[in-house]
């Protein structure tokens, strides 16, 4: 168990929905990363929160959104949900924004028929 | 541009010692990762180099080379509980910004 936690571990939806996933990370860490993982694509990095504040970017689309609220859990928002949107999302916290160890959550399954 | 190569399978035997390859080409590196992750799990960290040479912890060993844009993983005594896929991934900091990219994953398999 790393100490972050995601919810839901599991989600089905429809195309064109909208679905917020969330993550609260290891007491003590300060930086929220955010990844998509599909089996053709691997591992990819979305976005980055350190103590509220966006600090970097990857390949998230414009459909997607995140922010990180004061007591530091995060959202990850998709909208107008394709069926390539089905993943797995996981969450990561570290303690500092250029921290080595990230620490991932179990990850939110999601599916879109 | 920025990529990541590494092998998609290996297999090995109980025991044995394995080394898992990765090169990479990115314009801002600032480290390189190795993480662990078992089938319908989590990534696990396993090591971090940011400098040139051997990072070595228990059973696993990490390796650097920034000039031939190059590492390795080193797996020695396998255990069965080995099986898993391996990632490297590679911390960029072109931007100005950290990103992190990943590869594909090595999936060992450990045969008895």
């Amino acid at each position: 168990d790393s100490g972050v936690t995601q919810t839901p571990k599991h989600l089905i939806t429809a195309t064109g929905q909208r679905v917020t996933l969330r993550c609260s990370p290891r007491s003590g860490d300060l930086s929220v990363y955010w990844y998509q993982q599909s089996l053709d694509q691997g591992l990819q990095f979305l976005i980055q929160y350190y103590n509220g504040e966006e600090r970097a970017k990857g390949n998230i689309l414009e459909r997607f959104s995140a922010q990180q609220f004061p007591d530091l859990h995060s959202e990850l928002n998709l909208s107008s949900l394709e069926l390539g949107d089905s993943a797995l999302y996981f969450c990561a916290s570290s303690v500092q924004q250029g921290h080595n160890e990230q620490f991932f959550g179990p990850g939110t399954r999601l599916t879109v028929l | 541009g920025q990529n990541i190569d590494q092998p998609t399978e290996m297999t090995a035997t109980e025991g044995a010692i394995v080394q898992i390859n990765c090169t990479y080409q990115t314009s801002g590196f600032n480290g390189l990762f190795w993480y662990q992750q078992h089938a319908g799990e989590a990534p696990t960290f396993l090591s971090y180099n940011v400098l040139d040479g051997l990072e070595e912890k228990g059973r696993f060993s990490s390796f650097l080379s920034r000039s031939k844009g190059y590492s390795y993983l080193l797996l020695k005594e396998l255990q069965m509980k080995d099986s898993a896929s391996y990632l490297c991934a590679v911390r960029d900091q072109a931007s100005g910004t950290y990103k992190y990219i990943f590869g594909t994953g090595t999936r060992l398999k450990v045969l008895a």
